[in-house]
């Protein structure tokens, strides 16, 4: 069956702009986590959607937005954008919440550039 | 925070074993222990969990001590394409998957 697909791949976008990026989790998964890549920072969580409702959140700034649709397809926002927003954006689906037994599978990611 | 330690760097070589230790002292009982490894710039990958009984697939074996304080991934042949970042991670339901720094294993020739 198909992966986790995370769309655009890569993206370029000058500070001060928004940008959506999308994640369509594996077909039956009710579960979308996101996180975001750095080499200062490693990977640090930024929030996970269930049934379309925000089941935890990471420290990131209220500029981090997301929001899951009732196909679980995911999307996350980031606005006024600041160059240390530069980062691979990953995201994660799994069956259930997680921990519970259960497995996130990740997607290839977003490689997000600002200028 | 991340509540496992491993060591930054691990050396092997092809076609031996590769074992990676992992600490969690502060473990709690509905825990589950997760290995993932993420090849350079690729999203991380699922290689194995646990609860407290040892467990193998077809990737790897997972070998967790009685008192869960501290566990071992095994790649029983290990391949140049087993090159990464290994991370051991403890979660449980409800809670968030926190990636600690990892283990940085080089498969050498």
């Amino acid at each position: 069956k198909a992966g986790v697909t995370q769309t655009p791949r890569y993206l370029i976008k000058t500070r001060g702009q928004q940008v959506t990026l999308s994640c369509s989790p594996i077909s039956g998964h009710r579960s979308v986590s996101w996180y975001q890549q750095t080499p200062g920072q490693g990977l640090q969580f930024l929030f996970e959607y269930f049934s379309e409702t925000q089941r935890n959140k990471g420290n990131f700034p209220g500029r981090f937005s997301g929001r899951q649709f009732s196909n679980s397809r995911s999307e996350m926002n980031v606005s006024t954008l600041e160059l240390g927003d530069s980062a691979l954006y990953l995201c994660a689906s799994s069956l259930a919440l997680g921990g519970a037994d259960t497995e996130a599978f990740f997607g290839q990611g977003t490689r997000l550039t600002v200028v | 925070d991340a509540k496992t330690t491993q060591p930054t760097s691990m050396d092997c070589a092809e076609g031996r074993a590769a074992n990676l230790p992992c600490n969690h002292s502060t473990i709690s009982g509905n825990e589950y222990v997760y290995w993932y490894r993420q090849i350079h710039s690729q999203g991380p990958q699922y290689i194995i969990h646990g609860l407290k009984n040892n467990e193998t697939n077809e990737m790897a074996s997972l070998i967790i001590t009685e008192d869960r304080k501290s566990s071992t991934l095994i790649l029983p042949h290990a391949t140049l394409r087993d090159t990464a970042v290994y991370y051991c991670i403890l979660w449980t339901s409800g809670n968030k998957l926190v990636f600690g720094a990892g283990t940085i294993l080089r498969v050498k020739s």
